[in-house]
């Protein structure tokens, strides 16, 4: 049975480029959470999909966006990237209703 | 306001030794998660251990055992007899309900335990 699957494992992108981030769910999962981890620091919650909307949203500026597919499957986007947004972004399925996360192994991204 | 406070950001101790990871948490909810991550140098985070607000019962399992106080708010975490393969940074967490659902994680900053031969 397949976990969390993330791709890319790293990516390095130039200030102000776009990028976009891919998680499969573990099956059987239908809610999927992003979170950006820094260096050094624990994860920050970003936001979380279900049923193909956006049902909570952490701290975080409209340059970071997403979306998931009928599949549950889903994409966080980042615009205009800042330097500071160079961290690791873990992708977490749950079932909903369930305090029961599987986490992927992450997306390390570099901005130049 | 929620919050997780893990107090010690690095520990260093010698294989077999016994060791105690700190947490504190707040929350304002009566029905909450609280979690125990581990994260080894490949980014991955394993969980380790899952526990909710109305069970204070400590747990074992193995080397690794728990301790939840709901009236110091706190949930610490002992490896007993340390191994290398225990060195990794540790995230404590919480979780309460949002809505009707489960809500987002609140990791606290991180222990990082180096476990040394």
């Amino acid at each position: 049975d397949a976990g969390v699957t993330q791709s890319p494992t790293h990516l390095i992108k130039t200030r102000g480029q776009q990028v976009t981030l891919r998680c499969s769910p573990k099956s059987g999962h239908d809610t999927v959470s992003w979170y950006q981890q820094a260096l050094g620091q624990g994860p920050q919650f970003i936001f979380q999909y279900y049923e193909e909307e956006e049902r909570q949203r952490g701290n975080f500026p409209d340059r970071f966006s997403g979306h998931q597919f009928p599949n549950y499957s889903s994409e966080l986007n980042v615009n205009a990237l800042l330097l500071g947004d160079s961290a690791l972004y873990l992708c977490a399925s749950s079932p909903d209703r369930a305090a029961d996360y599987t986490f992927g192994s992450g997306t390390r991204l570099t901005v130049v | 306001a929620q919050k997780v406070t893990q107090a010690q950001t690095e520990i260093s101790v010698v294989e077999k030794e016994d060791v105690t990871l700190d947490c504190v948490y707040e929350t304002r909810d009566t029905t909450y998660y609280l979690f125990w991550y581990k994260q080894p140098p490949s980014g991955e985070l394993v969980f380790l251990i899952r526990r909710n607000s109305f069970d204070e019962q400590n747990e074992i399992s193995g080397r690794y055992s728990w301790n939840f106080q709901k009236s110091t708010s706190s949930f610490n975490f002992t490896i007993t007899a340390s191994q290398v393969v225990d060195s990794a940074v540790y995230f404590c967490a919480l979780s309460e309900r949002y809505g009707g659902s489960q809500g987002n994680l609140i990791f606290g900053k991180g222990t990082k335990l180096s476990v040394k031969p």
